[in-house]
């Protein structure tokens, strides 16, 4: 079956522009995560959601990033006012639910480049 | 906050040799994942360790979780190219913990 996809799948802009970045979780999976990557890191947790909730945002750097997920399925990370240093690979990770013991399937990623 | 550590932070062997990976816990591990992971592509998820002394094995890849539960191994047997990669080590936060906090990644170049 198809898995997590990301669009797009890399995505160059300018400092100060705003973002979308979007996110298809596996079919049926009820919780969603954005991690961000970047170079010589690990993922690093920003947000997850069970359903259309916001479980926890803890990770979310500060106010510029916020994410969606309307109706519990597709999911959109917003940036605004972009910074050099939000220049990063976004993954996303779905799974059945949002139990410990789940595993998290992760999608390709987005890869931000803020010129 | 939790910290894994990871080493070697990158491995070169020779196709056909045998490698460890480990990962090494601040605090107890609750849940240990091991993923793989290939430049331009996603984490490709491997093995799952939740009880102290745990181990699982995947084709030529054996994952080992230690009794108290603050180190874990990753173990390949005759290592082909394509297991070439970046290996992640990731674990929950606190039990039951939803969130994921991962190590930093072991580079392994396989050579033929």
């Amino acid at each position: 079956g198809a898995g997590v996809s990301q669009t797009p799948s890399n995505k160059v802009t300018e400092k100060g522009k705003y973002v979308e970045l979007r996110c298809d979780p596996i079919s049926g999976h009820t919780a969603l995560y954005w991690y961000r990557q970047s170079l010589g890191q690990g993922p690093e947790f920003l947000i997850y959601f069970q359903g259309t909730g916001a479980a926890d945002d803890s990770g979310l750097p500060n106010d510029r990033f916020f994410a969606v997920r309307p109706e519990g399925s597709v999911s959109t990370l917003k940036i605004q006012r972009t910074e050099r240093g939000d220049s990063a690979v976004y993954l996303c990770a779905s799974s059945p639910r949002a139990r410990a013991t789940d595993t998290q399937y992760f999608g390709p990623g987005t890869r931000l480049t803020v010129l | 906050s939790q910290e894994l550590e990871q080493s070697p932070q990158s491995l070169i062997v020779q196709e056909g040799k045998n490698l460890t990976i480990n990962c090494t816990s601040s605090k107890t591990l609750y849940g240990l994942y091991w993923y793989k992971q290939k430049y331009g592509e996603g984490l490709i998820f491997l093995m799952m360790l939740q009880k102290g002394g745990e181990e699982k094995s995947h084709e030529k890849i054996t994952a080992k979780l230690d009794e108290k539960k603050q180190q874990s191994s990753l173990h390949i047997t005759a290592s082909q190219p394509s297991h070439a990669g970046i290996y992640l080590c990731g674990a929950e936060v606190r039990s039951g913990s939803e969130k994921l906090v991962f190590g930093k990644g072991t580079k392994l170049t396989v050579n033929p």
